[in-house]
């Protein structure tokens, strides 16, 4: 069945890095991604993986995925206060005419100055 | 490219009032996406549009809710004699055949009194 996972909070300081994990259910899952939430802002994209690759590193971001136990993870190096916000990751499934997606519930990152 | 657009951004109603919300999105992006976000939760995929075509429906899209997208290019998504329970955000998110990334609008916020 369809469903993730993620842990509702995460607080660090500014500077440490983070790391947010997401854990799903899906074997068939093709594209993992990670999405960031303002307060009552809408979603932006912040980076997605092929479910064929381990890792994917963009600037501060680095994606890892651990397919044999459904495990992603978000690393944020350097974390800045503006990184303050919901963290969700998303997945669309193998054969899916529509590539919807299937949302976590979120992660609430606070970044303490 | 300006965006996904959304509109209104908030919208107050009584009980049973009809609403309509307004999606446009990114020029050039055939396909597009309704999901539904409540207080504390992801996003929740509604419904689906390719170019003109409705190809999928979520079983939480309710015989109340109808959507459009006549053109293929903005969308409507109509509720009809709301209820408490369709307060929520309502997101709308595009992306172009062929490309893994929906990106999202800001949101209609609805709080159904």
């Amino acid at each position: 069945g369809e469903d993730v996972e993620q842990s509702l909070f995460l607080s660090v300081r500014e500077g440490d890095s983070s790391v947010i994990n997401c854990t799903y259910t899906d074997s068939s899952s093709t594209y993992l991604y990670w999405y960031k939430q303002e307060p009552g802002a809408g979603l932006q994209l912040l980076t997605y993986i092929f479910s064929n690759m381990d890792m994917k590193q963009d600037q501060r971001l680095t994606v890892l995925l651990n397919k044999k136990d459904k495990h992603l993870s978000l690393r944020i190096a350097d974390t800045q206060t503006g990184d303050s916000a919901i963290y969700f990751c998303a997945e669309t499934l193998y054969g899916g005419a529509t590539n919807k997606l299937i949302f976590g519930t979120g992660t609430l990152l606070a970044v303490q100055p | 490219d300006t965006g996904v657009s959304q509109d209104p951004r908030h919208k107050i109603t009584k009980r049973g009032q009809n609403v309509t919300f307004r999606c446009d999105p990114i020029s050039e992006h055939n396909r597009l996406y309704w999901y539904r976000q409540t207080l504390g939760q992801g996003p929740e995929f509604l419904t689906y549009f390719q170019n003109e075509a409705q190809l999928e429906k979520s079983r939480l899209l309710s015989d109340r809710f109808s959507a459009e997208r006549p053109k293929g290019s903005f969308s409507t998504l109509e509720i009809q004699r709301t209820e408490q329970g369709d307060s929520a955000m309502y997101l709308c998110a595009s992306s172009r055949r062929g490309y893994n990334e929906q990106f999202f609008g800001p949101g209609t916020r609805l709080t159904v009194l």
